[in-house]
């Protein structure tokens, strides 16, 4: 049973153009929603994360913006850049736990 | 801070061989996973440890699968006899308790196994 389903699977943005990538959970004890970037031969590492208190959270360019009635986040990245080719993946967590529920992933190309 | 550090970073065997992955995790923290990722399944977390102790197994495929925690440094996972559809890349991550950081997996640079 998927608890995160993420979308699309891949995704082609031409540079500056604006990537969005989907999630929706279906576990309302969820209360920790991360999303994490993955470059070619390494590991995921923590991008931005949010919490069902706010509907928005900005870092720089990434976005992450929440709909709690609709059990629904997603990511979005303004002026995508080459260097933000990744995979990247939504998550989340219920309280007290350590343990994230992952989403599939979504490879992101950022073409020059 | 090294980080996660995972070894090796490539491993080519052949079907039946024994495999051990190892990994150590960040000084201090607390709690230690293994996660496998492929293209069909996504990350898809093994086992995972709090203060050396398996809290967690249910997501080992099979008997073929075995981890490790001798102490608070080192982890093992081991795949006894291997299998082609073994073949993947394998994460460990590690954990700080404590609320403020408590959500945060911080991922070694995997291991890519090639079962032959």
């Amino acid at each position: 049973q998927q608890q995160v389903k993420q979308s699309p699977q891949s995704l082609i943005v031409q540079k500056g153009g604006i990537s969005i990538i989907n999630c929706a959970y279906e576990n309302t004890a969820f209360d920790y929603f991360p999303w994490y970037q993955q470059f070619p031969g390494k590991g995921p590492a923590l991008l931005i994360a949010i919490r069902p208190d706010v509907s928005e959270k900005k870092e720089g360019r990434f976005t992450i913006s929440f709909n709690k009635s609709a059990k629904q986040f997603s990511l979005h990245i303004m002026d995508s850049q080459p260097g933000d080719s990744a995979t990247y993946f939504c998550a989340a967590s219920k309280g007290g736990s350590y343990i994230p529920t992952f989403g599939r992933g979504t490879s992101l190309i950022v073409h020059p | 801070d090294a980080g996660v550090i995972q070894s090796p970073r490539h491993e080519v065997t052949e079907m039946g061989q024994e495999v051990t992955l190892r990994c150590k995790p960040i000084s201090g923290h607390d709690y230690l996973f293994w996660y496998r990722q492929t293209m069909m399944r996504g990350l898809e977390l093994l086992i995972y440890f709090n203060n050396n102790v398996p809290i967690d197994d249910s997501g080992m495929p099979e008997d073929r699968f075995s981890a490790k925690m001798p102490n608070a440094s080192f982890s093992t996972l081991k795949i006894q006899p291997s299998e082609p559809r073994d073949s993947a890349v394998y994460f460990c991550a590690s954990n700080p308790s404590g609320r403020a950081m408590r959500n945060e997996q911080f991922f070694g640079p995997g291991t890519r196994l090639t079962v032959l």
